[in-house]
């Protein structure tokens, strides 16, 4: 089965730090993707982990741990045009979807 | 430029019409996608295609059909067999399915069936 966990909403304040979790239990794993979207807009990529460890970016970061079925994803100095969904998506051959998404986390940030 | 374009924006049918979704791209991807996004639901893969004149079903293929006739085309059709086809339907593309391909969404199409 293919299964994607994320909190549906947070808040954070403008100018701080927020992680954003994803758990996964899929029969097969070839690398986890975040993607950002905004309200009405199409997903646009921010990162791909396939090995366990961090991945920087600028203010983002994404950590992958396979054998704990688990990543993150780490926003810093945060800004008002954050606010936005980021979508944890899996890559799973195994079934009829190679990209498997989960439901969102919608970030709220506030002043 | 370069990317994927939807049209309409915003598409309003009556039940029980077919209506066909477009998607075109100039990047030179080979394979595309087509997702459906219901309010609080995460992306559900309706439709993929590889290389042309060929398609795999996703988790939701029922009461919807494509075609790949060029590279740079996939259109959905939403048929009058689909139960529930109002949602925000998204298409992607992707250079190719290894494993480290992203996807490139383009703006979605919202469809109203009335």
């Amino acid at each position: 089965g293919q299964n994607i966990d994320q909190p549906t909403e947070m808040t954070a304040t403008e100018g701080a730090i927020v992680q954003i979790n994803c758990t996964y239990q899929t029969s097969g794993f070839n690398g986890l993707f975040w993607y950002q979207q905004h309200a009405g807009e199409a997903p646009t990529f921010l990162s791909y982990n396939v090995l366990d460890g961090l991945e920087e970016k600028g203010r983002f970061s994404s950590f992958l741990s396979r054998s704990k079925g688990y990543s993150y994803l780490l926003l810093k100095e945060l800004q008002m045009k954050d606010s936005a969904s980021y979508l944890c998506a899996v890559r799973d051959y195994s079934g009829n979807t190679p990209l498997v998404f989960g439901k969102g986390t919608r970030l709220s940030v506030i002043a | 430029d370069g990317g994927i374009t939807q049209s309409p924006k915003y598409l309003f049918r009556k039940e029980g019409q077919n209506v066909t979704l477009s998607c075109e791209q100039n990047l030179n991807h080979d394979a595309m996608y087509w997702y459906r996004q219901d309010p609080g639901q995460g992306l559900r893969l309706i439709y993929y295609s590889q290389i042309v004149n060929d398609f795999q079903k996703g988790d939701i293929a029922e009461g919807y059909s494509v075609s790949r006739e060029k590279k740079e085309s996939f259109p959905l059709t939403v048929t009058s067999a689909q139960k529930n086809p109002t949602a925000f339907y998204l298409c992607a593309s992707s250079t190719g399915l290894a494993d480290y391909n992203e996807q490139f969404f383009g703006p979605g199409t919202r469809l109203t069936v009335l």
